[in-house]
């Protein structure tokens, strides 16, 4: 089946450590984005990437850091300099084959900083 | 740039009909709906491209009125299914290949 995959699920962090999210889509799509969201809150985006090997910031990128190595996996480091990384992270991918580019989310990593 | 919803939170009975709004400043390519459950990602719902074009997924349907860059999602005859948080993403004609969400709407339905 066809789809994205974020692991962990519940990820505990002690403050001053990095941790990094992972992200994996076998959608074959180009497009993948990392969006932040706060308890009742919208989505923000903190990185994206249109295709492998480049990537930008989004709107609160300050703390976290992106690589795209390879065109399925996309993995986001929380680093110790995010002042309050305490939420729930969902990665997306987007397609823009046969005119569709829906964009499809992962099922999320809940990060708490303990 | 951040679209803004309306309204913010809505409550009904099972079997009645809603209207959640999306408005935006910047001229607009692209709209996407989401649904959200408690606890959960958000769900993709559709997707309307500039040109005015309705789209309707059983008794969800939506609208984009390039004029007044504002997108609609029309609920029908709702079912409890359909309570969560819904939200708009928007694609700016001059963007770079991201969706910038609205705040949300939040829909209860009761039986």
């Amino acid at each position: 089946d066809g789809g994205i995959t974020q692991s962990p699920k519940y990820l505990f962090r002690k403050e001053g450590q990095n941790v990094t999210l992972s992200c994996e889509q076998n959608l074959n799509h180009d497009a993948m984005y990392w969006y932040r969201q706060d308890p009742g809150q919208g989505l923000r985006l903190i990185y994206y990437s249109q295709i492998v090997n480049d990537f930008q910031k989004g709107d609160i990128a300050e703390g976290y850091s992106v690589s795209r190595e390879k065109k399925e996996s996309f993995p986001l480091t929380v680093t110790s300099a995010q002042k309050n990384p305490t939420a729930f992270y969902l990665c997306a991918s987007r397609g823009w084959s046969s005119g569709n580019n829906e964009q499809f989310f992962g099922p999320g990593t809940r990060l708490t900083v303990l | 740039q951040q679209p803004v919803q309306s309204p913010q939170a809505v409550i009904l009975r099972e079997g009645e009909d809603a209207v959640i709004n999306c408005s935006s400043s910047k001229a607009l390519y692209s709209v996407h709906w989401y649904r959200q459950k408690h606890g959960e990602a958000p769900v993709f719902l559709m997707i309307l491209l500039k040109g005015g074009e309705q789209k309707g997924h059983e008794k969800i349907s939506a609208s984009f009125n390039e004029k007044k860059q504002q997108s609609s999602l029309y609920l029908t005859a709702s079912q409890l299914s359909y309570s969560g948080t819904y939200f708009c993403g928007t694609e700016q004609v001059q963007g770079a290949q991201k969706l910038v969400f609205g705040q949300g709407t939040r829909l209860t339905i009761n039986p």
